[in-house]
C-alpha cells in the first residue's frame, strides 16, 4: 500500500508570490490534515479536510487555504508569500473516524526568498 | 487550552534504555501519540495509546500513561544508533483530527 505522497519535495519562491502544495493520502483514507513545521514554532495545525469539506482550522491567516478533491487528494495554497512562511509543510492522512492513526508524508520544504 | 511539553534533549549510551517524557494539559484528549522524525524526513508514527489505558508495549517500545498527572512517557529498550532522531509527543483533540505536538526531544546515542 503506497504511503502519503507530497509534491513537490522542495520549492523556492519569492516574497509576494503564491504557491500550491499537493498531498495524495493513503488509498481509502478520507481525511487530510496539514501542518507547518518551523524551528521557532514547531509543528502547528493548519487545517483538516474530510470528504471535500474543511472540518477544522488552525490559527493561520487567510493567506493559507486548502481544498480537497473527490479522490481525497488535497492541495494547500499560500498567497502573498512572506519570508516567515519558509517551513516544512507536512500532510497527514487518516481514515477520519474517532480512533484512527495519522500517517505523515515526507513533507514539502518551502523556502521564501 | 491544549499544550504539550517535552524536554528538548536526551543523551543515552548504546544498549541502555531511553525514556522520553511528555506532559499535556487537555484532560479530554482521547489519544496520545509518539512520532519519530529523522533528518530531512517526515513524521513516522511509532505508537499511540488510548486515554483509558495505562500502558502499551510494542516490541522495544513501552508507553506509560498517567492520566491523573497528564504525563506520558516512551521507553525505548536496548537503544541503537538507528534510534537517533527527534521524538514528538502529540495529543489528539477530542472530536477532531487535530494533533497538538510537543517541541520534540532530540535523542542522541553515545557509543
Amino acid at each position: 500500500k503506497a504511503g502519503v505522497t507530497q509534491t513537490p519535495r522542495y520549492l523556492i519562491k519569492t516574497r509576494g508570490q503564491q504557491v500550491t502544495l499537493s498531498c495524495s493520502p493513503i488509498s481509502g483514507h478520507r481525511s487530510v490534515s496539514w501542518y507547518q513545521q518551523t524551528p521557532g514554532q514547531g509543528l502547528q495545525f493548519l487545517f483538516e479536510y474530510f470528504s471535500e469539506t474543511q472540518r477544522n482550522k488552525g490559527n493561520f491567516p487567510g493567506r493559507f487555504s486548502g481544498r480537497q478533491f473527490s479522490n481525497s487528494r488535497s492541495e494547500m495554497n499560500v498567497s502573498t508569500l512572506e519570508l516567515g512562511d519558509s517551513a516544512l509543510y507536512l500532510c497527514a492522512s487518516s481514515m477520519g473516524g474517532e480512533n484512527t492513526e495519522a500517517f505523515f508524508g515526507q513533507g514539502t520544504r518551502l523556502t521564501v526568498v | 487550552g491544549e499544550d504539550v511539553e517535552q524536554s528538548l534533549f536526551l543523551s543515552v549510551r548504546e544498549g541502555d534504555s531511553s525514556v522520553i517524557n511528555c506532559t499535556y494539559t487537555d484532560s479530554s484528549s482521547t489519544y496520545l501519540y509518539w512520532y519519530k522524525q529523522e533528518p530531512g524526513a517526515g513524521l513516522q508514527l511509532l505508537t499511540y495509546i488510548f486515554s483509558n489505558m495505562d500502558m502499551k508495549q510494542d516490541q522495544r517500545l513501552t508507553v506509560l500513561l498517567n492520566k491523573k498527572d497528564k504525563h506520558l512517557s516512551l521507553r525505548i529498550a536496548d537503544t541503537q544508533t538507528g534510534d537517533s532522531a527527534i521524538y514528538f509527543c502529540a495529543e489528539r483533540v477530542q472530536g477532531a483530527q487535530k494533533l497538538v505536538f510537543g517541541q520534540g526531544t532530540r535523542l542522541t546515542i553515545n557509543p
